[in-house]
């Protein structure tokens, strides 16, 4: 059964830091990896998708890696700044029409 | 261009009362997706339909959950009886594809309380 952590479960940062939010994945056999930002109170948007056949992706002051291999993947943020504050949850695709969330990890980033 | 609109945002019911929750896909997107958010569970999927078709719910806890497509605009979730805990967000998500792995887009969920 396929299962999604994320560490830490929080974090609080000064603004201007780069940070790194960790997921991992218990089964390597995943189609895709997402990366989703959640807001207080808000759905879900999407981040960043990378395909089992990519190693990163990026887009603005984000950058996601994956490495299938070990079930690992990071979520690199660069300058980070407090409109960055929110809950992020990564998610796998592994067939059967199911993605598996993980808990998030809920940033706060300091002015 | 509206994103899924999902309505009521937030809903208070006692115990045993029926709950029915709406959902209106982006237009275009033929996939539609049920999700139930809590602390304990995090994000679960209830219900993946395609076309309006029913695909997967495997994830519907039990009988009193039951979900429609009627058509390619509109979705509901009901909850007959409801229970306490059923209290959760629920969110419903839209997107193009077929294959479950699609990107999805969320609505803004509706927050049920059960008392």
């Amino acid at each position: 059964k396929q299962e999604v952590t994320q560490i830490p479960a929080a974090l609080s940062v000064p603004e201007g830091e780069n940070l790194v939010l960790n997921c991992s994945f218990t089964d390597s056999a995943i189609y895709n990896l997402q990366w989703f930002r959640q807001d207080p109170g808000k759905g879900l948007t999407s981040l960043l998708l990378i395909q089992s056949s990519q190693r990163e992706q990026t887009s603005g002051r984000l950058n996601a890696s994956l490495d299938k291999s070990s079930g690992r993947s990071t979520l690199y943020i660069a300058a980070s700044q407090p409109g960055d504050s929110a809950t992020y949850l990564c998610a796998v695709y592994a067939g059967g029409f199911k993605t598996i969330f993980g808990a998030g990890t809920r940033l706060f980033v300091k002015a | 261009d509206a994103g899924v609109i999902q309505s009521p945002r937030h809903e208070v019911t006692e115990m045993g009362q029926e709950v029915t929750l709406r959902c209106k896909p982006i237009s275009g997107h033929n996939s539609l997706f049920w999700y139930r958010q809590t602390m304990m569970r995090g994000l679960e999927l209830l219900i993946y339909f395609n076309n309006n078709v029913p695909i997967d719910d495997s994830g519907m806890p039990e009988d009193r959950f039951s979900a429609k497509m009627p058509n390619a605009s509109f979705s509901t979730l009901k909850i007959q009886p409801s229970e306490p805990r059923d209290s959760a967000v629920y969110f419903c998500a839209s997107g193009l594809g077929s294959s479950g792995q699609e990107t999805q887009y969320f609505g803004p969920g509706t927050r049920l309380l059960v008392l």
